[in-house]
């Protein structure tokens, strides 16, 4: 257990469903971000947010649209997504964001499948 | 953030020292070096990180040659547990660059 948490572990979702992936950290950090990974490939950045406000958006479409209502929970609404956004989402959490040196700490994933 | 060039696989003996390399020659000076694994299919897991010493925990060590130019991630008994894909990183900033990693097999 990391401290980090992630809910739903898995999904199915139809092309033109709406769902939320939410994320939970319980190490008192400042700074979340979301991670996808697909099949066979590095995980890829999607957002950061620190002391809940977006510092990093890394060119995601706009069927993915995260919030941090706190610097505990941070959320990732998907809506009308492709097939090809089927992937591991991952959640992580740092103390801050802007030093080399600070660990994240990494949720166990949401496992994503877009039919 | 520098480049980092890894094996694709290896293979360790039950009970052994696994010996994970990694090279990132074009590393600067305020770059950290991060390690972590991914067993399948779960979230990345921390092992530690360093920038100049070397580093140990209760997982593993990290020697950092002097020059900076490369590291060794040390495993120092290794179990069928430590099966996964253990990824180098440099980093500087906020920003951890994940590449392909190591997949290390731990055999019997």
């Amino acid at each position: 257990e990391t401290g980090v948490t992630q809910t739903p572990r898995h999904l199915v979702m139809g092309m033109t469903n709406k769902k939320s992936l939410k994320c939970e950290q319980h190490l008192g950090h400042n700074a979340m971000y979301w991670y996808k990974q697909s099949a066979k490939k590095p995980l890829e950045l999607m957002f950061v947010y620190s002391l809940e406000e977006r510092v990093e958006n890394n060119s995601v479409p706009s069927r993915f649209s995260p919030e941090c209502p706190n610097s505990s929970h941070l959320f990732l609404h998907l809506h009308t997504l492709q097939p090809e956004d089927s992937a591991l989402y991952l959640c992580a959490s740092s103390l801050g964001s802007g030093g080399a040196g600070e660990t994240q700490y990494f949720g166990p994933g949401t496992r994503l499948l877009v039919l | 953030d520098a480049k980092t060039t890894q094996p694709t696989s290896m293979d360790c003996a039950e009970g052994r020292a696994a010996n994970l390399p990694c090279n990132h020659s074009t590393i600067s000076g305020n770059e950290y070096v991060y390690w972590y694994r991914q067993i399948h299919s779960q979230g990345p897991q921390y092992i530690i990180h360093g920038l100049k010493n070397n580093e140990t925990n209760e997982m593993a060590s990290l020697i950092i040659t002097e020059d900076r130019k490369s590291s060794t991630l040390i495993l120092p008994h290794a179990t069928l547990r430590d099966t996964a894909v253990y990824y180098c990183i440099a980093r500087v900033g906020g920003k951890l660059i994940f590449g392909q990693g190591t997949e290390l097999s731990v055999k019997p």
